[in-house]
């Protein structure tokens, strides 16, 4: 099984739709992020959490909210989405080493 | 600030042939370097790391990087490219003395041709 799981893997939705990404980890790591990747962009950073009680924002936080319900469980959700945010959106988690980070296997959303 | 910058978005060799992909990057403080790579409807994948040490790293798939402090270069290279090297490579930045923001180039597109 998967270290890093996504759910959903692809999903369309309209404009103004409130929609959350789910992001589960069995690797035991503390730290989890959210990215979204963009062509031509590389991944930008959403959000990011040390700990279930430390949630802090990435560099294009705005129109995106988070909830870290449990170690293993990081959740993204768009309160009204609009066309600019389809996109790839990536969960990752690493150790306290801070050393590299191991990413899910993506969310494709398409806003309409 | 730090930042990354992978000057070429597509790379095409010929399998058997050597492969480099061109990272830069630019941070206040010392390095963590990272390279990572994409398949068709993939997550990232890490093939490997500079922390300190051997400015010459190895990694998975055959793959290694030489992290060059002067130049401020860490380039990926493969001494003979396989088809199925074929995706898309990422180079990552973070400043030690920054204990979350990792930095991410656009990303480099190998094309290992037949």
């Amino acid at each position: 099984d998967a270290d890093v799981t996504q759910t959903p893997r692809n999903r369309i939705t309209k404009t103004g739709k409130r929609i959350m990404l789910e992001c589960s980890q069995t690797k035991g790591h503390d730290r989890m992020y959210w990215y979204r990747q963009d062509p031509g962009l590389g991944l930008r950073l959403i959000y990011y959490s040390f700990d279930v009680k430390d949630i802090n924002k990435g560099e294009i936080s705005d129109g995106y909210s988070v909830s870290r319900q449990a170690q293993a469980k990081f959740s993204l959700s768009l309160e009204s989405a609009i066309p600019n945010q389809t996109a790839l959106y990536f969960c990752a988690t690493s150790g306290r080493d801070a050393g590299e980070q191991y990413f899910g296997p993506g969310t494709r959303l398409t806003v309409t | 600030a730090q930042s990354v910058a992978q000057p070429e978005d597509q790379v095409n060799v010929a399998e058997g042939n050597p492969l480099t992909v061109k990272c830069t990057y630019s941070v206040s403080g010392n390095p963590y370097l990272f390279w990572y790579v994409q398949y068709p409807n993939r997550g990232l994948q890490f093939l490997l790391k500079y922390i300190t040490g051997d400015n010459l790293v190895k990694g998975s798939y055959g793959f290694e990087a030489e992290f060059n402090k002067s130049q401020t270069s860490f380039h990926l290279k493969k001494p003979s490219a396989l088809v199925s090297d074929s995706a898309l490579y990422f180079c990552a930045v973070r400043d030690r003395g920054d204990d979350y923001k990792l930095s991410f180039g656009a990303g480099t597109t190998v094309t290992v041709r037949a």
